[in-house]
């Protein structure tokens, strides 16, 4: 059974703090993805990485950062949490089928 | 910029109604189209899937969904749901020259009453 693992379901974390989310994916995919789904908005994608190393800004990318040191895994970096970062983020991973496998989510709140 | 609706933002139903939910999209050429589903408490999944071919597309759970390039829509449809079918829904599409990245509309969320 294909597994996109994401490392915390619950988090609560204080303005200023720095916040790791980690995904990893067991599928050997190329492609991976955050992204954030807030109420009335749908998902929105803050970054994706095609490869190793490489990463791309997604639709909203500010107040986040990205590291992709090995393919299966794809963490998402919050250098200075902000109440406005509270939500639900998502990680996902694709292979050449254009299909998105999603893992559980992450539930964030900043106080 | 490409953008994907969804027009109905929730929607009640009773136990053995139809269903139909509206999803358009903003790009007149080659797309390729998703609907997925979030159950509660649980993570997203693909109900069905348009790359090419026929465009009634059967997914999961009874659901179909049909792709009108004349009017840019790929409506999701069931012809009975259940209170099982509880849920939002997702419609979503990646375009030609971006193939990987996948576009959400806002999302629709059901509830079905026994």
């Amino acid at each position: 059974d294909v597994k996109v693992t994401q490392s915390s379901r619950y988090l609560v974390k204080r303005t200023g703090e720095k916040v790791f989310l980690e995904c990893v994916q067991d599928m050997d995919h190329e492609n991976m993805f955050w992204y954030r789904q807030d109420p009335g908005l749908g998902l929105r994608l803050i970054y994706f990485s095609y490869d190793v190393k490489m990463k791309e800004k997604g639709d909203i990318p500010e107040g986040y950062s990205v590291s992709r040191e090995k393919k299966e895994r794809f963490s998402l970096i919050l250098e200075s949490a902000s109440t406005n970062q509270t939500s639900m983020y998502l990680c996902a991973s694709s292979g050449n089928t254009g299909e998105l496998f999603f893992g559980e989510g992450s539930r964030l709140t900043v106080l | 910029a490409q953008s994907v609706s969804q027009h109905n933002h929730h929607v009640i139903l009773s136990e053995a109604a139809s269903l139909e939910l509206g999803c358009n999209y903003s790009y007149g050429g080659t797309v390729n189209l998703f609907w997925y589903v979030q159950y509660p408490g649980q993570h997203l999944q693909l109900l069905l899937k348009y790359f090419s071919g026929d465009p009634l597309v059967k997914g999961i759970k009874g659901f179909e969904a049909e792709f009108i390039k004349s009017k840019f829509s790929f409506n999701l449809r069931k012809p009975s749901v259940q209170w099982s079918d509880t849920a939002e829904y997702f419609c979503a599409v990646t375009y030609p020259f971006n193939t990987d990245k996948l576009i959400f509309g806002t999302g629709t969320r059901l509830q079905v009453f026994p």
